[in-house]
């Protein structure tokens, strides 16, 4: 069983729609990151949240964590060609070990 | 810019040969970690180092061997490399506190001849 749950776990959708992709859990989270990774690449920081119920936005992309701190979306706007990439969440969690837990991924592809 | 860096970026060995791939970062962090990814899946913790101190996951195979001889630099050595570690490795750091987020190199991609 996952501890963050992620889905969905693959997307293809056609540039200019928009996406969800969820990341659940039933247990709390200090805080939880958002990575994306591009192909042959490591994966690279996208937002960070911390506080419950906490939105932030990164140009077409907002993130939401839960009131509860147990999950968290990422939505992107009128996706485009260069969204394209694996989308990891991770987590630390709420007094446990501070080694980061991760979902397993939802690999997105936006065609042109 | 600080950062973690991993090197080779492509390493080409052969079956049962030793291979050794090193990580090296410019941010002073306490916590360095090893991963095996394969593809489109989510990276699998395979130990970390927290200062010197030495954590092993449960399901890592005895294969793989890390080496942190300082803050800066950590190693990962496969002793006998089987057909079923061909993957990218991925070196990341971190500071103490949970809630900090890890900071990735970009990767080393092992292929077994």
């Amino acid at each position: 069983t996952q501890l963050l749950e992620q889905s969905p776990q693959f997307l293809s959708i056609q540039e200019g729609e928009n996406l969800t992709v969820y990341c659940n859990s039933s247990s709390v989270f200090s805080s939880l990151q958002w990575y994306r990774q591009e192909p042959g690449e490591g994966p690279v920081l996208l937002v960070t949240v911390v506080t419950g119920g906490e939105v932030k936005k990164l140009k077409r992309l907002t993130f939401q964590f839960g009131d509860a701190r147990k999950d968290s979306s990422l939505h992107i706007t009128a996706a485009q060609p260069g969204d394209t990439g694996l989308y990891l969440c991770a987590g630390a969690q709420s007094g446990g070990s501070y080694i980061p837990t991760f979902g397993r991924g939802t690999s997105l592809i936006v065609h042109p | 810019d600080a950062m973690v860096i991993q090197n080779p970026r492509y390493q080409v060995t052969q079956f049962g040969k030793p291979v050794t791939l090193s990580c090296s970062q410019t941010l002073n962090h306490n916590v360095m970690y090893w991963y095996q990814q394969k593809s489109s899946q989510a990276p699998k913790l395979l130990f970390h180092y927290y200062d010197k101190d030495f954590n092993n996951e449960a399901d890592t195979p005895d294969n793989f061997q890390s080496r942190r001889p300082n803050t800066s630099f950590c190693f990962l050595d496969i002793r006998s490399p089987g057909l079923g570690d061909a993957a990218m490795y991925l070196c990341a750091t971190s500071g103490r506190q949970g809630n900090q987020p890890q900071h990735f190199g970009d990767g080393t991609r092992l292929s077994i001849l």
